[in-house]
């Protein structure tokens, strides 16, 4: 049992560069979400998935795009990289959005 | 909308003595309340969490946390730190009606354990 598992950890990108950002979970959970934690902000929510086809917007939406074609997979699109992206991603899973949520090991982006 | 207040940014304690981080929260109904642990270099991890029945709820190593619902407060306690406790700590919390936005975070407090 894995857990939820992203990729890559670490990725430089210059500015106007797109890149997916990978995140799977083997739970079989229904509930997955992308953060990115920026320092004094806490996590700020992204994009979240409800289920297979369906997404919708979080806090923080502008600038990235999101798919949920299996209850597995959860990928993070950056259309077009700026410096403001430079952060780091954290992807997670739990069972519904009122439960506990199981994080992944993050991706450090750096965005020049 | 709802919105979690951590006071604390960072708190520096030497081995042994005790902590209270506290934790507010906003929010007009029911709620669910969690405390994530961030070590350095790691991801986030459950501490504990509160949905429903006694509101005093313990967590792994020795961190307990009580829901205090007129204060709208989840404070986090440890009776004798460690350094090993020196990490970055998260309050949040989850309203439970259906409309309910999704988890949101305090922006977190660092402790620093000096041995």
């Amino acid at each position: 049992n894995a857990g939820v598992t992203q990729t890559p950890k670490f990725q430089v990108l210059k500015t106007g560069q797109s890149m997916t950002l990978q995140c799977a979970q083997d739970m079989n959970h229904e509930y997955m979400s992308w953060y990115r934690q920026d320092p004094g902000m806490g996590l700020r929510l992204i994009h979240y998935s409800v289920g297979a086809g369906i997404t919708d917007q979080g806090e923080v939406p502008n600038g990235y795009n999101v798919s949920r074609s299996t209850t597995e997979d959860f990928p993070l699109r950056l259309l077009s990289a700026a410096p403001s992206q430079t952060s780091v991603y954290f992807c997670a899973s739990s069972y519904s959005k009122f439960n506990e949520q199981f994080f992944g090991p993050g991706t450090r982006l750096t965005v020049l | 909308a709802q919105s979690v207040s951590q006071h604390n940014h960072h708190v520096i304690l030497s081995e042994a003595a005790s902590l209270e981080l506290g934790c507010n929260y906003s929010y007009g109904g029911t709620v669910n309340l969690f405390w994530y642990v961030q070590y350095p270099g790691q991801h986030l991890q459950l501490l504990l969490k509160y949905f429903s029945g006694d509101p005093l709820v313990k967590g792994i190593k020795g961190f307990e946390a009580e829901f205090i619902k007129s204060k709208f407060s989840f404070n986090l306690r440890k009776p004798s730190v460690q350094w090993s406790d020196t990490a970055e700590y998260f309050c949040a919390v989850n309203g439970r009606s259906g409309s309910a936005r999704q988890l949101t975070f305090g922006s977190g407090t660092q402790l620093t354990v000096l041995p």
